[in-house]
């Protein structure tokens, strides 16, 4: 089965500061990359995802990047705010299968 | 406008005394999951349904059961807490099964006592 690897467990940036978090998957034919972000207290959302035929996708100051050759995508969060501050999963899927989530990062976002 | 909705928000129970948790969505997805998540971890598979079909994870407790009666709703059974299934319960669906969004609900907090 899939197996996604999320590092670091936990990322502390100054405001403003960039942020990236990154992951890695096991399987070749895993397809859809989905980030989501959870607050405290609060459900998983879905900030930004990405599918294997495109390497970069943006939306405003979050972005992710995909490396299907080396198996492995990143979280870029550029100009860091305090309400960023979240903890960030990370998952890995393919069609017909259900999606395997990382361990999660904890990105704390000093003002 | 709410999509997932689950009920109750807050459960508190006693030590062996059966609980249930109700999920709903207006989605109308097919897929619909179960996640336990403790403090601090990922969320964690217990089953997931596609459609009507029933998909337990190898390591699910057989004390977590679940039902499905119709597309909109699905519920889970703790047939017998105990103070390690003290977590929060979250429920999500996505349209259909690997490569597709999946869409949280805000999770019920259960206690156990």
């Amino acid at each position: 089965g899939e197996n996604v690897e999320q590092h670091p467990s936990t990322l502390s940036v100054q405001e403003g500061d960039s942020a990236v978090i990154k992951c890695t998957y096991s399987d070749s034919a895993s397809n859809y990359f989905p980030w989501y972000k959870q607050e405290l207290g609060k459900r998983p959302q879905l900030i930004i995802d990405i599918r294997s035929n495109v390497g970069e996708k943006k939306d405003q100051r979050i972005a992710v990047t995909l490396n299907k050759t080396a198996k492995h995508f990143s979280l870029h969060i550029t100009e860091t705010q305090p309400e960023d501050s979240a903890v960030y999963f990370c998952a890995a899927s393919r069609s017909g299968y259900i999606p395997t989530f990382g361990r999660g990062t904890s990105l704390i976002v000093h003002p | 406008d709410a999509m997932v909705i689950q009920n109750p928000r807050y459960q508190v129970t006693q030590f062996g005394k059966p609980v249930t948790l109700s999920c709903s969505q207006t989605l109308n997805h097919n897929v619909m999951y179960w996640y336990q998540q403790k403090s601090s971890q990922a969320p964690k598979l217990l089953f997931h349904y596609y459609d009507k079909d029933f998909n337990n994870e190898a390591d699910t407790p057989d004390n977590f059961q679940s039902r499905r009666p119709n597309t909109s709703f699905c519920f889970l059974d703790i047939r017998s807490p105990g103070l390690g299934d003290a977590a929060m319960y979250l429920c999500a669906t996505s349209r259909d099964g690997g490569g597709e969004t999946q869409y949280f609900g805000p999770g019920t907090r259960l206690l156990v006592l």
